[in-house]
């Protein structure tokens, strides 16, 4: 089945321990994006990337780190999380962004609270 | 300025009605893609349709259809004889092929309820 990957679900966690929410997706994507969805703020990205080994930043990039070192996994990384980093995260990809129609299909979402 | 507007933030629907939820949108891009995703109340993004900037037809995806006025920047979305599994936040979501970022620009949202 032709999909995206998030783990975890959810996470509770304390502020400044590391985490790493993992994102894959098995249709071959090039592109690759995070972001997170907060209530009368709507989504907003936070990195993206084009294809291996090529990330750049969204809106919102400030206290996250992203890799792709592989086409298929594009992991979002919070070295020290923060409680103003509590929100819904969505990775999403598209075969390219050159060609219309270029639709993001998403992942399940990661519901993480930082304590 | 809000690039994608969405003017109801909720209605109610008898089952079986048909619904038109509004999306009008600002862009100078000639090249751009209008979307439209349902998030029920589970949390998960699910794409529904699609409509470019050139396609001269509506768009439609079973009973999913894109009403799109080009002069009039809108993008509505109609969904035909309306399911209680219909009930959830519908985003209008836009694409501008002159975007560095590639990213999606989303609207506030819309919450469908129906009810049986």
């Amino acid at each position: 089945e032709a999909q995206v990957t998030q783990n975890p679900r959810y996470l509770i966690t304390v502020t400044g321990k590391k985490l790493t929410v993992t994102c894959s997706q098995n249709m071959n994507h090039e592109y690759m994006s995070w972001y997170r969805q907060d209530p009368g703020l709507g989504l907003r990205q936070i990195y993206y990337s084009m294809n291996v080994e090529v990330t750049d930043k969204g809106d919102v990039p400030e206290g996250y780190k992203v890799s792709r070192k592989e086409k298929r996994n594009f992991p979002l990384i919070l070295e020290s999380p923060s409680p103003n980093q509590t929100s819904l995260y969505f990775c999403a990809s598209s075969l390219s962004v050159t060609r219309m129609p270029d639709t993001q299909y998403f992942g399940p979402g990661t519901r993480l609270t930082v304590l | 300025a809000q690039k994608i507007t969405q003017t109801q933030p909720g209605m109610f629907v008898q089952e079986k009605e048909a619904v038109t939820l509004d999306c009008t949108y600002d862009t100078s891009d000639q090249s751009y893609g209008l979307f439209w995703y349902k998030q029920p109340s589970s949390g998960e993004m699910i794409f529904l349709i699609y409509q470019g900037s050139y396609d001269e037809q509506n768009a439609t995806e079973g009973r999913y259809s894109l009403n799109f006025q080009k002069a009039r920047k809108s993008a509505n979305l109609v969904i035909s004889a309306s399911q209680l599994g219909d009930s959830a936040m519908y985003f209008c979501a836009m694409r501008e092929a002159m975007d560095s970022n590639y990213q999606l620009i989303w609207g506030a949202g819309t919450k469908l309820i129906i009810k049986p």
